[in-house]
């Protein structure tokens, strides 16, 4: 079965200043996708960045990144110039490609705090 | 992105009562859909995935006879709670397969059940 870590339940970050959500994950597929939801105060889900497994090249969002490491299962988000509404809870998450119709499997989560 | 919509928001019941939420994708077709639950400060916990015209999958340790969820149309999902109690307090979020373009998961804002 696939699993999805979130090392970090808590980071911090100043405004405009980087910081790097790390997830690392585990899986015996070939083919898969991962995520990194955004949950803000207001709880709605919502889509970052996406990531597919079979693509070499990192994804870019405007002021999101990711460093994919396939042979480490490694997915990290670096977010760059960070804004208070940054500030939220930060989700990982990987779908399996090969079983179609599967639900994403979450980690933990990683709490984002953004200060001024 | 594509909208997915949760009724209602927030609703209080008394204990051995039963609720009905409902989860809509607002512009898309959806063939599956997903239930979560999610305690605060906690991942996303999937219950159960719909498919329209089939019986849902429960995962395990999730009562089939107390959630059940009926996806009787390309666009809507229901997930009844029944015979509350207290310990099903809880935020459901729903999510919906858009399987145009990227195929991506949209999540509906959730519905927080209180039970007295």
């Amino acid at each position: 079965a696939q699993t999805v870590t979130q090392s970090q339940p808590e980071m911090s970050v100043q405004e405009a200043e980087t910081v790097t959500l790390s997830c690392t994950y585990d899986t015996s597929e070939s083919d898969y996708y991962l995520f990194w939801y955004k949950q803000p105060p207001s709880r709605q889900m919502i889509l970052v960045i996406r990531q597919e497994a079979y693509k070499q090249q990192n994804a870019t969002e405007n002021r999101f990144s990711v460093n994919f490491q396939k042979a480490a299962k490694s997915f990290s988000l670096k977010i760059s110039d960070s804004q208070l509404g940054d500030a939220a809870m930060y989700f990982c998450a990987y779908r399996s490609e090969i079983q179609a119709g599967t639900a994403l499997i979450f980690g933990k989560g990683t709490t984002l705090s953004v200060s001024s | 992105g594509a909208v997915v919509s949760q009724h209602p928001s927030r609703v209080i019941c008394k204990s051995g009562t039963s609720v009905k939420i409902e989860c809509r994708s607002l512009d898309f077709q959806a063939t599956t859909m997903f239930w979560y639950r999610q305690f605060p400060k906690q991942s996303l916990m999937l219950m159960a995935t719909s498919n329209e015209g089939s019986k849902a999958t429960y995962e395990q340790g999730v009562e089939k006879d107390k959630f059940l969820i009926n996806h009787a149309s390309l666009t809507l999902s229901t997930l009844t709670v029944t015979s509350a109690h207290p310990e099903d307090s809880s935020f459901y979020i729903c999510s919906a397969r858009d399987w145009r373009g990227l195929d991506t998961q949209y999540f509906g804002p959730g519905t927080r059940l209180t039970v007295l």
